[in-house]
């Protein structure tokens, strides 16, 4: 099984701060890689999809990028409703894991 | 607009078996574009991919799994399902319902989730 591994597991910023989240697989999975963030008592929401893709709706503040072992997710600007947890996904070879999660909370 | 819908009894006994049933409105289940797949996240923890189905019932499932657990579809009704069997308390969680699609299996339709609490 491929394991991924984020960093860090929480952090703490102020709206209006560039927050980076790093996700590493244990072996390359090319860009077989999906973001998801996740609010309290919500079901995850996709954000990014083939490592660097956005989906649609998601705002431009959101990027990410990477291939092989390891990712990037940046928001550029942090607002009040991005406060929330983010995971990765590998869907490169199945069971499609998830990172534990990256909780960015309220500084 | 796609929508889904997971159901099932909210308490299960251990060593029982856990059903739920994830029904798809809004589309179509037996699209040759998408997997349907199964996720679970125990209280205040990660998430995990349980496995996934194909219209033709094709099927994946995790490892860790695998010798407990069966997903079916049944395309007459526009629903999936998920069967856990000899349920254990690590077993309690939300389960989820997603489509997957794209080349990279992303999951952008979600059903809201609903929570299995295994107790006697």
């Amino acid at each position: 099984d491929i394991q991924m591994t984020q960093s860090p597991s929480s952090l703490s910023a102020s709206v209006g701060d560039r927050v980076t989240i790093t996700c590493r697989a244990s072996q390359s999975i090319s860009n077989y890689l999906n973001w998801y963030q996740q609010k309290p008592g919500k079901a995850p929401k996709l954000l990014i999809y083939a490592a660097s893709n956005l989906q649609s709706g998601v705002p431009s503040s959101f990027s990410a990028g990477g291939s092989g072992t390891d990712f990037t997710l940046t928001i550029s600007s942090l607002q009040p409703e991005d406060f929330a947890t983010y995971y990765c996904q590998q869907t490169y070879s199945t069971p499609h894991s998830f990172g534990q999660g990256t909780k960015v909370e309220i500084k | 607009q796609l929508q889904l819908q997971e159901s099932g009894p909210g308490l299960v006994k251990p060593s029982e078996t856990l059903s739920l049933t994830c029904t798809v409105s809004g589309g179509s289940i037996s699209s040759s574009l998408y997997y349907w797949g199964w996720i679970r996240q125990p209280p205040g923890k990660g998430l995990e991919w349980i496995g996934s189905i194909y219209y033709s019932g094709n099927t994946y499932y995790n490892p860790s799994l695998k010798s407990r657990v069966t997903i079916s579809v049944d395309t007459s009704k526009n629903q999936l399902s998920l069967k856990l069997t000899s349920v254990t308390a690590a077993d309690t969680a939300v389960y989820y319902c997603a489509r997957q699609e794209g080349a990279t299996d992303y999951m952008a339709v979600w059903g809201k989730g609903t929570t299995v609490t295994v107790s006697s």
